[in-house]
């Protein structure tokens, strides 16, 4: 069974950093692409990052590009997104998710996210 | 604004039939497959169908989709009590080299 379990989550004032993680467990961590996805409260789902199986590549929303860095840890199956910058509208519950092989679109599994709260 | 179009909110009676669209453009839906996706009530989203039309396992057969050149329909028959939940259509763009979503629709059964 797929596990993904954020953490890192916390409130951090307007300017500042946090490093989240995600530990993935129940499949094979290195053959997947994995992604961010956040969401504001109240609000739908915003795609974040995404990043390829060697962690070569890194694709970023526009609102986080220059900001957030994703990267991975294949031999200790975990993913990170470090934020900096951070402001206000940063405010959501940050999900872990893999895409499919084929389609990075294809969000199959999901962790139970989060909380990142921006404000002084 | 989201990329992808979604009604706010749609509601029908339990038993009944309801569908959901999901516009997009050429960049998108008319350009890579939909997958659509199940959020309940202060849980993680779930994914409730992939490839335009096909679902994983353990997802019942009331629910369906399609889609035809830049829009995508969920459709979910036999309503029930548990279905109330937040859905959204998600695709990749390929002008903004993104996966987007949409704006997510809100499911309620009277």
């Amino acid at each position: 069974e797929v596990q993904l379990v954020e953490s890192g989550g916390d409130l951090v004032q307007p300017g500042g950093s946090l490093r989240l993680s995600c530990a993935a467990s129940g499949f094979t961590f290195s053959s997947y692409a994995m992604a961010w996805v956040r969401q504001a409260p109240g609000e739908g789902l915003e795609w974040v990052s995404t990043i390829t199986t060697s962690g070569a590549s890194a694709y970023y929303a526009d609102s986080v590009r220059g900001r957030f860095t994703i990267s991975r840890d294949n031999s200790k199956n975990t993913l990170f997104l470090q934020m900096n910058s951070l402001r206000a509208d940063d405010t959501a519950v940050y999900y872990c998710a893999n895409p499919s092989t084929r389609h990075w679109s294809q969000l199959d599994s999901w962790g139970q996210g989060t909380l990142v709260t921006v404000s002084s | 604004q989201s990329v992808l179009t979604q009604p706010p909110s749609v509601s029908a009676a339990p038993g009944q039939k309801v569908t959901i669209s999901c516009s997009g453009t050429s960049s998108n839906i008319g350009n890579d497959y939909v997958s659509w996706y199940m959020q309940l009530p202060g849980t993680a989203p779930k994914l409730l169908i992939y490839d335009n039309d096909k679902r994983p396992s353990g997802i019942p057969d009331r629910f369906s989709a399609s889609k035809s050149g830049t829009s995508a329909t969920l459709g979910v028959t036999g309503l029930q009590t548990g279905d109330e939940a937040d859905y959204y259509c998600g695709t990749w763009d390929s002008s903004l080299n993104a996966v987007v979503f949409g704006g997510g629709t809100k499911l309620t059964v009277l």
